[in-house]
Formats: structure tokens, sequence, C-alpha cells
């Protein structure tokens, strides 16, 4: 079955340590995004990659890092330098170009103490 | 400043009758829309989209229509089943980026 896993599904971490968030897809998408999502507010975008080894910062980049080393994974670093880091945040991809419909993950959960 | 605004935060509907969900954008440039579900703690699921060449898609029990005039799309569901009660996301194409509605929580009641 093709589709879209993060890991963990909940994550806690302590105040001042830097987090990974997993994100794998064998959809053979192209393009994949990092999203968001607070209580009452829609995604926001946080990085999106169109391709290998290439990625843009969406709205909210400040206090986060990815790497797209391969087509497959996408994963995102939640910095110390992020004020605000606990979050559901949301891995998605699709196909490169034109008005392709988002995929999504499940989600992580993570909890900053 | 909200470009793709979802006015209600929340919509209780019967069992059998119609859902209607609205959306309201700015941007007159956005010219592909797309409708998502979302249940608690999973990520959001693909329901239906539109492009602003025309005025209705239809897809079973659910339509999308769009104003562009009034730069306004709303989401029918028809009849509403319980398994419908979700948050629904509405989203804008914009320089191939989706932009978010804050989105609404339907409840359909028994």
């Amino acid at each position: 079955d093709g589709g879209i896993t993060q890991s963990p599904k909940y994550l806690f971490r302590k105040e001042g340590q830097n987090v990974t968030l997993s994100c794998e897809q064998n959809l053979n998408h192209d393009a994949m995004y990092w999203y968001r999502q607070d209580p009452g507010q829609g995604l926001r975008l946080i990085y999106y990659s169109q391709i290998v080894n290439d990625f843009q910062k969406g709205d909210i980049a400040e206090g986060y890092s990815v790497s797209r080393e391969k087509k497959e994974s996408f994963p995102l670093t939640v910095t110390s330098a992020q004020k605000n880091p606990t979050a559901f945040y949301l891995c998605a991809s699709s196909r490169r170009g034109g008005y392709n419909e988002q995929f999504f993950g499940p989600g992580t959960r993570l909890t900053v103490l | 400043d909200q470009q793709v605004k979802q006015n209600s935060p929340s919509l209780s509907v019967q069992e059998g009758r119609i859902s209607i969900l609205n959306c309201d954008y700015t941007n007159s440039m956005f010219d592909y829309f797309l409708w998502y579900k979302k249940y608690p703690a999973e990520g959001p699921t693909f329901l239906i989209s539109i492009s602003s060449i025309k005025d209705k898609n239809e897809d079973g029990r659910f339509t999308v229509f769009l104003n562009k005039s009034a730069k306004h799309l709303s989401l029918h569901i028809v009849p509403s089943q319980p398994g419908d009660s979700a948050v629904y996301f509405c989203a804008a194409y914009s320089n191939y980026q989706l932009i978010w509605g804050a989105g609404t929580k339907l409840i359909i009641k028994p």
C-alpha cells in the first residue's frame, strides 16, 4: 500500500533540545511538505521541497530545518530556536507542478515540556 | 491576513439533511480550490476540488460550488451521515502552495 508514514505519533522533549520528525513516502512523489497545525487554525507551511536536494522556506520556517537527500524522505528538525514548538506536525507529498492533490501522513504531536 | 476564511468554527446538522460549509477568499488570483476532511489526530484527506473555470463540481454526496464574483465557495454534503462528523478545511492554490482556511467542525446529530 502506498502512503506516507510519520513517526513517532507522539513525541515529548525538554525545552532547549532539538528534535527530528520523520516523514517517509512511497508514492513516488517529487514534492514534499511540512505543515504545522495549532488549535483553531488552518495548516501553516513550514518548508517544502519540489525535488531532491532542494527545498524552500514556507511561511513559518524560523526555528526549523529540513533536508531532502532522498526522494522518499523529508525529515524536519525542530530546533531550540523555535519559540513555541508544541504543535501537531503534518507531512504531505504530491506530484510536482500544477494543482495537485496533497496526500498527508497521520501527523506527529510534539509536546515540549 | 487570512486569505482563505472559514467564518463558521462549527456547524451542527441532523443526519440525513444537507450540510453546507462555506469558504471565502480575498485573492482573485486564486484559481484552484480543494476541500479536505480531517479527523482528530489524523492527517487531512482530500475530498473534492474545483477549478476557477467551473462553477460546480460533483462527486457522489459531495458538491462544491464556486462563485468567483463573490470570492466564495461552498461544500454541500447530501445526505449527511454520522461519519461525516469531522473538521473540513478549504484550501486555495497560490504559486503552487496551498493556503488553508481555519476549518469548520461539522457535527452530524442522529
